[in-house]
């Protein structure tokens, strides 16, 4: 199957820094990549949508420009995390289709991020 | 608006009984649904979907039934394993075409031998 790879797996910060979090699809490309935020014991919930050469799609009540994304190319898609506080401190998850319309979601290892 | 439903939350089996969960979507257009396990900590893995097109859909001790005109799928697991411990999701795509998949809460599985 398609496989999607996520680094760093575990990131902690201090309060004001920022962290970049990326997402490779490694033997697929990906025009689409989706970005997830999970807090425990809760569902993912979907932060943006990161579309090859233009700009992210991002959700209601998410801050584009606290949380940047960048797909800059079919395989690679970024999400920095700006000025972080602990609040932010989260599972962050990417995923990506293989192929295009609906069909399976294939997801990253995810990214635990610890904000101090 | 977006909304996947999923109920229980929680459901604890004896070893061996069948489990089910099931989810509601709002979006009629919704044409393909999956049904993720995640165990903590790790990355949801895909182990069943089904398309609009039919309506059940079985692998091994593993079956999706789905009810378009209700908008309701159910997750149905026979004969349960401790190894079915885990968390489930439910999930169904919205946004036309880019099909974001929106998940439901999420039911905690646990199987006690």
């Amino acid at each position: 199957g398609a496989v999607v790879s996520q680094h760093p797996s575990r990131v902690i910060c201090k309060s004001g820094t920022s962290v970049k979090i990326e997402c490779r699809s490694l033997d697929f490309q990906a025009t689409t990549m989706f970005w997830y935020r999970q807090f425990p014991k809760q569902s993912l919930m979907l932060m943006a949508t990161s579309n090859e050469g233009s700009k992210a799609t991002y959700e209601q009540g998410v801050e584009k420009d606290k949380f940047l994304i960048n797909h800059a190319s079919l395989t690679l898609s970024t999400l920095t995390v700006t000025s972080a506080h602990p609040e932010d401190s989260s599972f962050y998850i990417c995923s990506a289709k293989a192929g295009g319309g609906t069909g399976e979601l294939f997801f990253g290892e995810g990214s635990r991020l610890t904000v101090l | 608006g977006e909304n996947v439903e999923q109920h229980p939350s929680t459901l604890s089996v004896q070893e061996g009984d069948s489990a089910v969960i099931k989810c509601t979507y709002s979006d009629s257009a919704s044409n393909y649904f999956p049904w993720y396990k995640q165990e903590l900590g790790k990355r949801p893995q895909l182990i069943i979907d089904i398309r609009s097109n039919v309506g059940e859909k079985k692998d091994q001790r593993i079956a999706v039934t789905l009810n378009k005109t209700a908008k309701h799928f159910s997750l149905h697991i026979t004969e349960t394993q401790p190894e079915d411990s885990a968390v489930y999701f439910c999930a169904a795509p919205f946004g036309g075409a880019t099909n974001k998949l929106i998940f439901g809460t999420g039911t905690l599985l646990a199987v006690q031998p």
